[in-house]
């Protein structure tokens, strides 16, 4: 089973400029998550899809950050400006149910290996 | 609010010795779901174990135990006989509301060095 695909792996932007993540999250599964983890930090959600509805976006910085996903499968995670402080690994996220719901492993939520964001 | 503390920063042992990672959550929510996840400098957050709150049964899995302690709020990990490639950061997480409406609330995270 394919994993949750992330790209770019890495992008390096001056601050200002705008980026944008593209998220494929694990076949099936309902539920999509973007996290922040800034280094030496745990992540830190910013927003949770459930299919193509917003459940949770109150940590999403909303002036500068936005993420849609459309026909609820692929994610789109934007930043527009992008600051200094934004440099982070940006976490996509999917489980086949909501947090708490399903078998013992049913409501696992699985991480791609995230894109690495520097800006300079 | 939920909170996860791991107060270990940093741990550093030699290889075949044992090791604890510590974990301590704050919620106020009678059902709630602890995670464990690996990460490796891959980047990539790899899930380990998951604990529901009424199971407070121990559980290991090879080199890897669990300790849940609803008393004491804690959720420490220990992996037996260490090797080098359990050289990661390792990260405990918080899960409540069995309706769905909150992700995961991680804590800061253990970077654990294996020494061959």
């Amino acid at each position: 089973e394919a994993g949750v695909a992330q790209s770019p792996r890495y992008k390096i932007i001056e601050k200002r400029q705008s980026v944008a993540f593209w998220c494929n999250p694990i076949s099936g599964h309902a539920t999509l998550y973007w996290y922040q983890q800034i280094l030496g930090q745990g992540p830190k959600l910013l927003i949770q899809f459930q299919n193509n509805g917003v459940v949770d976006d109150s940590q999403l910085p909303k002036d500068r950050f936005s993420a849609e996903r459309l026909k609820g499968v692929d994610s789109t995670l934007k930043i527009q400006p992008a600051k200094l402080e934004d440099s982070a690994v940006y976490l996509c996220a999917s489980s086949p149910y909501p947090p708490g719901t399903g078998g013992r492993m049913g409501n696992t939520i699985y991480f791609g290996e995230g894109s690495w964001l520097t800006v300079v | 609010a939920q909170k996860v503390t791991q107060a270990q920063t940093e741990i550093s042992v030699v290889e075949k010795e044992d090791v604890t990672l510590d974990c301590v959550y704050e919620t106020r929510d009678t059902t709630y779901y602890l995670f464990w996840y690996k990460q490796p400098p891959s980047g990539e957050l790899v899930f380990l174990i998951r604990r529901n709150s009424f199971d407070e049964q121990n559980e290991i899995s090879g080199r890897y135990s669990w300790n849940f302690q609803k008393s004491t709020s804690s959720f420490n990990f220990t992996i037996t006989a260490s090797q080098v490639v359990d050289s990661a950061v390792y990260f405990c997480a918080l899960s409540e509301a069995p309706m769905g409406r909150r992700a995961l609330t991680f804590g800061s995270g253990t970077r654990l060095q294996v020494q061959p």
